[in-house]
């Protein structure tokens, strides 16, 4: 179990709705990260934190914001969801950059309708 | 980003046999790491492995750096097995890990 909590884990919302993900870690890990799961895809970036206030943009950014206003919450946000958004999310951590091991958290299920 | 070829894309094993999954990746890479997705989502680290080779019970993994590919062996199958392979790469210029598209392993009984 590496610490991290995902809420919620599973949620419908309509198209246009504001959605925001939350991911909670007991790590104390500097570095957190929010990736996209889809069929054919495999896993995704869509945005990272590198500290608190601290964040950057994946591969998938457009749609998305992210805010990290403590150690321990990273917040992933669809200002205004879109049926292309439904997909599985997951959130991860490590303790150093793309040189450390990463965790991932249990990923929240979204459906946009 | 570095690109990462996963193969075969799908696998089809009777339990108790033994299967090789392979990892190519395009360009030098500080981080290697395999994970085993579960019939449930779940993600699960199995090595942390940029270069060497590592076990650790029925799987091990190999990473040959130099020449850009990285193999996990998977002995002795069971049926908890099954799942989704992935591999996934970083680098030191970057700050996440790219991943491949997986292999999708089914163990029968």
């Amino acid at each position: 179990d590496a610490g991290i909590t995902q809420s919620p884990r599973h949620k419908v919302t309509e198209t246009g709705t504001p959605v925001t993900l939350r991911c909670h870690q007991t790590e104390n890990h500097r570095y957190m990260y929010w990736y996209r799961q889809d069929p054919g895809h495999g896993l995704r970036l869509i945005h990272y934190s590198y500290g608190v206030k601290d964040t950057d943009k994946g591969e998938v950014s457009d749609g998305y914001s992210v805010s990290r206003s403590k150690t321990e919450d990273f917040l992933l946000t669809l200002e205004s969801a879109t049926s292309s958004q439904t997909s599985v999310y997951f959130c991860a951590i490590s303790l150093g950059s793309s040189g450390n091991t990463i965790y991932f958290g249990e990923g929240s299920w979204l459906t946009v309708v | 980003g570095i690109q990462v070829e996963q193969s075969p894309p799908d696998l089809i094993l009777q339990e108790g046999a033994n299967s090789t999954l392979r990892c190519n990746f395009s360009d030098s890479v500080n981080n290697l790491q395999w994970f085993h997705q579960n019939p449930w989502g779940q993600l699960i680290n199995l090595f942390y492995i940029p270069s060497g080779t590592k076990q650790n019970g029925r799987l091990s993994a190999t990473t040959v750096a130099t020449e850009r590919y990285s193999l996990l062996y998977i002995s002795s199958s069971q049926t908890t097995d099954s799942g989704v392979y992935f591999c996934a790469v970083g680098s030191s210029s970057g700050y996440a890990l790219n991943f491949g598209k997986g292999t999708s392993l089914l163990v029968t009984p």
